[in-house]
């Protein structure tokens, strides 16, 4: 079986510049996490999905990330525009119903914002 | 609120030695659940093992075990039998059942192996 897929692996970005991250759950997961990891701390929850629909949004800061999940399957999360502070690990999990039993994550996305 | 205290920025065994990392947490839930991730520096997210708060047996995998003392409030990883392999960053992280899903992170512990 297939696990989390996220792309790109690494991305590098100039301060105000538009960034995209990428997530393909793990199949038959409709629950889908989006989390922001800072150096030196845990995972932090942006968002949380079950199957196209956002909950638990409180804490994606939305005057500049946005997130989408349309057919309920892959994931995009925006950044526009980034700052220096952006700087983090986007992890992506899923886990198989609404937000019950364990979350399996990607291998993450890298940003450094110059 | 929740929260999870990881008390222990980093910890060294020796191979095939026991180690115990910390972890207590805080919640006014009754039902919860206990995670315990492993990182390693390629930066996925491991799952190892996890706890359900009415749990009667603390919760086992292989060389992991989970020490769940619920009227302390703590949830212990211990490694038994350490491999090299197992130099990693150690997150515990819990979720209530009730109301939101959000789920919390330690802040970790980096465990390392030597020879």
């Amino acid at each position: 079986e297939a696990g989390v897929v996220q792309s790109p692996r690494y991305k590098i970005i100039e301060k105000k510049q538009p960034v995209a991250f990428w997530c393909n759950p793990i199949s038959g997961h409709n629950t889908l996490y989006w989390y922001r990891q800072n150096l030196g701390q845990g995972p932090e929850l942006l968002i949380r999905y079950e199957n196209e629909e956002a909950v638990d949004d409180s804490q994606l800061p939305k005057d500049r990330f946005s997130a989408e999940r349309l057919k309920g399957v892959d994931s995009t999360l925006k950044i526009q525009p980034a700052e220096l502070g952006d700087s983090a690990v986007y992890l992506c999990a899923s886990s198989p119903r609404d937000g019950q039993g364990t979350q399996y994550f990607g291998p993450g996305t890298r940003l450094l914002v110059l | 609120a929740q929260k999870i205290t990881q008390t222990q920025p980093g910890m060294f065994v020796q191979e095939k030695e026991a180690v115990t990392l910390d972890c207590t947490y805080d919640t006014s839930d009754q039902s919860y659940g206990l995670f315990w991730y492993k990182q390693p520096s390629s930066g996925e997210m491991i799952f190892l093992i996890y706890q359900g708060s009415y749990d009667e047996q603390n919760a086992t995998e292989g060389r992991y075990s989970l020490n769940f003392q619920k009227a302390r409030k703590s949830a212990n990883l211990v490694i038994s039998a350490s491999q090299l392999g197992d130099s990693a960053m150690y997150f515990c992280a819990m979720r209530v059942s009730g109301g939101s899903y959000i789920p919390t992170f330690g802040r970790g512990t980096s465990l390392i192996v030597h020879p």
